[in-house]
């Protein structure tokens, strides 16, 4: 069965680092999205990108923020220069009609900023 | 904009017994309601979704219902297992136009199956 795939699973990271997360979304979607979840919280949309440009995103989703889709296969979150309080699971989804068909999501990527 | 609330927060069955998570939305232009369940460690499942011309799906053990007027749609599990142990989320997919949008979720509920 398809899956949306994240690396690492795990990132720590010292404060004002830079770091990317990375996803494989699933092959023939066109839709990706990154969610975040603080620890016990909801899960918060953040993004989303279609025809590689952001189509959507959220107050969370500020100027140190980015996305990119470097390749035909990578979804890129970066977080420029990171503070506490992004410390999260970050979740990378894809879908292929738009968000309501119902997203899939990986495993998660947990961003530690210590 | 859009806001999911989710009750209750945790759940305690019986194996066997029935399971019901209750969720509610604020924008009536709404339209689709996932639900998603997650186990420890690993990223959201979709299990079930709903449109907002259906009044309720059923898939095995797992049904939603929606109503629209009272903005409301719950999660129904019946004869759970232990295996159904996780925290499940709803969500509300709102529509800015087109295929626009984005999903709003819910605060999550533990469900807890005892054996």
């Amino acid at each position: 069965e398809p899956e949306v795939t994240q690396t690492p699973s795990h990132q720590v990271t010292q404060m004002g680092q830079e770091v990317i997360l990375r996803c494989v979304p699933i092959s023939n979607h066109l839709y990706f999205y990154w969610y975040r979840q603080i620890l016990g919280q909801k899960v918060e949309f953040l993004v989303s990108f279609y025809n590689n440009e952001i189509s959507e995103k959220s107050e969370i989703f500020d100027d140190q923020f980015s996305v990119e889709r470097p390749d035909g296969s990578n979804f890129t979150l970066k977080i420029r220069s990171t503070k506490l309080e992004d410390s999260a699971m970050y979740f990378c989804a894809s879908s292929l009609e738009g968000e309501r068909v119902g997203a899939f999501f990986g495993q998660g990527t947990r961003l530690t900023v210590v | 904009g859009e806001n999911v609330e989710q009750h209750p927060s945790t759940l305690s069955v019986q194996e066997g017994d029935s399971a019901v998570i209750k969720c509610t939305y604020s924008d009536s232009a709404s339209n689709y309601f996932p639900w998603y369940k997650q186990e420890l460690g690993k990223g959201p499942q979709l299990i079930i979704d709903i449109r907002s011309n259906v009044g309720e799906k059923k898939d095995q053990r797992i049904a939603v219902t929606l109503n629209k007027t009272a903005k409301h749609f719950s999660l129904h599990i019946t004869e759970t297992q232990p295996e159904d142990s996780a925290v499940y989320f709803c969500a509300a997919f709102m529509n800015y136009g087109g295929s626009q949008g984005n999903l709003i979720f819910g605060k999550g509920t533990k469900l807890s199956v005892k054996p």
